[in-house]
């Protein structure tokens, strides 16, 4: 079992819909989770940083944690264009080292 | 904000020869860094962390004698593939961290072909 778990997608979306993507983890340790986003070719820009349980939110972007459930969320509200790109997961129990979902792949029509 | 500058942005050479990756951080000391690999619609895979002034640690399966890793100064980290073949033709990716603050600053990766 994989550590951790992402849809690859592609998940395709008309521009200003909601857009929700996933990861679910295996290892009850992980407390620091992480959204990237890496534009084709581009190294991986951090999104969101999440400590432990619960939710924040960043303009557009809103990252929820459920360690209950294993499973976190990133919300994209009013998706552009140029939110089309690849989106990553990362947890981590100790900031030592990260593991990464396989990104899922999201496409957003104009 | 922390920027990590990554050295080349692709690269292309012929089978048996070594290529030297540079990673370094502009506007921090990077303590800790990280160096991926990435293979077309595939996650990261870590294969070594390195901190300035000791040995890297290497993931399982990754070689050591391959993949050199150099992180001579808190501000550069090498990875020099030795004697590449065309299956490390691979996007490499290096991260960096100064210990504090929020996860980590990846630089913009490389793109390696080997023919």
């Amino acid at each position: 079992q994989k550590e951790v778990e992402q849809d690859p997608g592609p998940l395709s979306v008309p521009e200003g819909a909601i857009v929700s993507l996933n990861c679910t983890y295996s290892n009850s340790a992980f407390q620091y989770f992480m959204w990237y986003r890496q534009y084709s070719r581009k190294g991986p820009e951090l999104l969101m940083y999440t400590y432990s349980s619960g939710n924040k939110e960043d303009g557009r972007f809103t990252a929820q944690v459920d360690k209950s459930s294993k499973y976190i969320s990133l919300f994209i509200r009013d998706s552009q264009p140029s939110d089309s790109a690849t989106y990553l997961c990362a947890m981590s129990n100790n900031f030592n080292k990260f593991y990464f979902g396989s990104g899922t792949k999201l496409n957003v029509k104009p | 904000g922390a920027v990590v500058s990554q050295h080349p942005s692709r690269v292309i050479c012929k089978s048996g020869t070594s290529v030297k990756i540079e990673c370094r951080s502009l506007d921090f000391q990077a303590t800790t860094m990280f160096w991926y690999r990435q293979f077309p619609k595939q996650s990261l895979m870590l294969m070594a962390t390195s901190n300035e002034g000791s040995k890297a640690t290497y993931e399982q399966g990754v070689e050591k004698d391959k993949f050199l890793i150099n992180h001579a100064s808190l501000t550069l980290s090498t990875l020099t593939v030795t004697s590449a073949h065309p299956e490390d033709s691979s996007f490499y990716i290096c991260s960096a961290s100064s210990g504090t603050g929020y996860g980590y600053t990846f630089g913009s990766g490389t793109r390696l072909t080997v023919v």
